[in-house]
């Protein structure tokens, strides 16, 4: 079975401030994606990124950034010098089990609010 | 329109009524995904479309829960006798295709509240 454990709930920052979000899932499998959704109070969920797991690069995409360690099974997501506008619920989320289609085990998601 | 639309977007209903919600993937989608929301909880997968049939219904929570997709565009997610635990926010995905690692893109859900 899968599993994503986000273990922070919520989040408060002021901004400008560095914020991490952890996330660290569980799969047996060898192949497998994860991603980060970003859920604005609007409701619909955004797409930031995806990851397979045989490609552990970090990555950066503007003031966002991503490190992935098979080590820890940890997938965690930092906002640099983070805005209001960033405020909403982060969720970290896996497809594994061998589907061949995009079916998703979300962790809980944590609420990120960013200060003026 | 450009993204994926769901109707309604509130829909409050009294204890043992149907209900009926609708998705609108985006043109050309081919994987439509239906997930529930709890209140400060992650999202739950229903069922999984491709084209018309549903390969996977494996998270609907009860023969309650129905499903279905036409024309591969609009789905309709069905709830008989509704309960308060099927509170929720209902979200509709697509995808282009159904693969593993495609980006599905989600619509801004219908709340259900059953009262």
């Amino acid at each position: 079975a899968q599993k994503v454990t986000q273990a922070q709930t919520e989040i408060s920052v002021v901004e400008k401030e560095d914020v991490t979000l952890d996330c660290v899932y569980e799969t047996r499998d060898t192949t497998y994606y994860l991603f980060w959704y970003k859920q604005p109070p609007s409701g619909e969920l955004v797409f930031l990124i995806r990851r397979n797991s045989f490609d552990e690069q970090n990555e950066i995409s503007g003031r966002y950034s991503w490190n992935f360690q098979k080590s820890t099974s940890s997938f965690n997501f930092t906002i640099t010098a983070s805005q209001v506008v960033d405020s909403a619920v982060y969720f970290c989320a896996l497809n594994a089990g061998g589907t061949s289609y995009g079916k998703l085990t979300f962790g809980q998601g944590t609420i990120l609010t960013v200060h003026p | 329109g450009a993204g994926v639309s769901q109707s309604p977007s509130n829909k409050v209903t009294e204890k043992g009524k149907d209900v009926e919600l609708r998705c609108d993937p985006i043109s050309g989608h081919t994987a439509l995904y239906w997930y529930r929301q709890r209140l400060g909880q992650g999202l739950e997968f229903l069922i999984y479309f491709q084209g018309n049939s549903a390969p996977d219904k494996s998270g609907l929570p009860s023969d309650r829960f129905s499903a279905e997709r036409t024309g591969e565009s609009v789905s309709t997610l069905t709830i008989q006798r509704t309960q308060q635990e099927d509170s929720a926010v209902y979200l509709c995905a697509s995808s282009l295709v159904a693969g593993a690692d495609t980006e599905a893109f989600f619509g801004q859900g219908t709340r259900l509240t059953v009262v």
